[in-house]
């Protein structure tokens, strides 16, 4: 495997369900982020691991709760969701460095539904 | 307050036709500006980084060029496979910060 990977790639969830998403990255960087993404919005930045400590969670509900066991691996545990929750969720990567270069490299993203 | 926009939201070509898509930004202080390719139901592809007024990046049909307010993505004799929507995002001085624009949906026709 190479770059960052997802699973599952889709989802179906009933409101009363639990989940979680599954993101691995294959290319030694050292911060993880989870993105949303819904139809006609900017990508919302949910949450930051940098050196598998979080750093930013942006007013994310409870419902939503991540998880950094390592630099390599981040999960996006779900429950008791709400429909206006499907989106498009986001993993990427990057190497922080001392000066500029944090570019982000995705994942193919884990088409969510909440029915 | 930080933000992103993209203009303008869809752009139609004709292929060979060149274009330039804009990406206007207000931040207090400008770490690093991005620009990502995103077709439908996949994860943006990286394309550029930019981090200072003046500079440009090229590859292959594209070229990306940054001032202290806005970046253009210049698409030069652009062909169907370059359809796609394409994103830009800027990282601030300070933060953990990226803000997304909401793209520009280009669309070449043959």
């Amino acid at each position: 495997e190479t770059g960052v990977t997802q699973t599952p790639r889709h989802l179906v969830m009933g409101m009363t369900n639990k989940k979680s998403l599954k993101c691995e990255q294959h290319l030694g960087h050292n911060a993880m982020y989870w993105y949303k993404q819904s139809a006609k919005k900017p990508l919302e930045l949910m949450f930051v691991y940098s050196l598998e400590e979080r750093v930013e969670n942006n007013s994310v509900p409870s419902r939503f709760s991540p998880e950094c066991p390592n630099s390599s691996h981040l999960f996006l545990h779900l429950h008791t969701l709400q429909p206006e929750d499907s989106a498009l969720y986001l993993c990427a990567s990057s190497k922080k460095r001392s000066r500029v270069e944090d570019t982000q490299y995705f994942g193919p993203g884990t088409r969510l539904t909440v029915l | 307050e930080d933000q992103v926009t993209q203009s303008p939201e869809a752009l139609r070509l004709q292929e060979g036709e060149s274009s330039s898509l804009n990406c206007s930004y207000t931040v207090s202080g400008l770490r690093g500006l991005f620009w990502y390719r995103q077709d439908p139901g996949k994860g943006p592809e990286f394309l550029f980084t930019l981090y200072s007024a003046g500079e440009e990046k090229e590859k292959e049909r594209l070229k990306a060029t940054l001032t202290k307010k806005e970046s253009f993505l210049h698409i030069t004799a652009p062909k169907p496979e370059d359809s796609a929507t394409y994103l830009c995002a800027v990282h601030p001085n300070t933060g953990n910060q990226f803000y997304f624009g909401t793209g520009t949906s280009l669309t070449v026709i043959p």
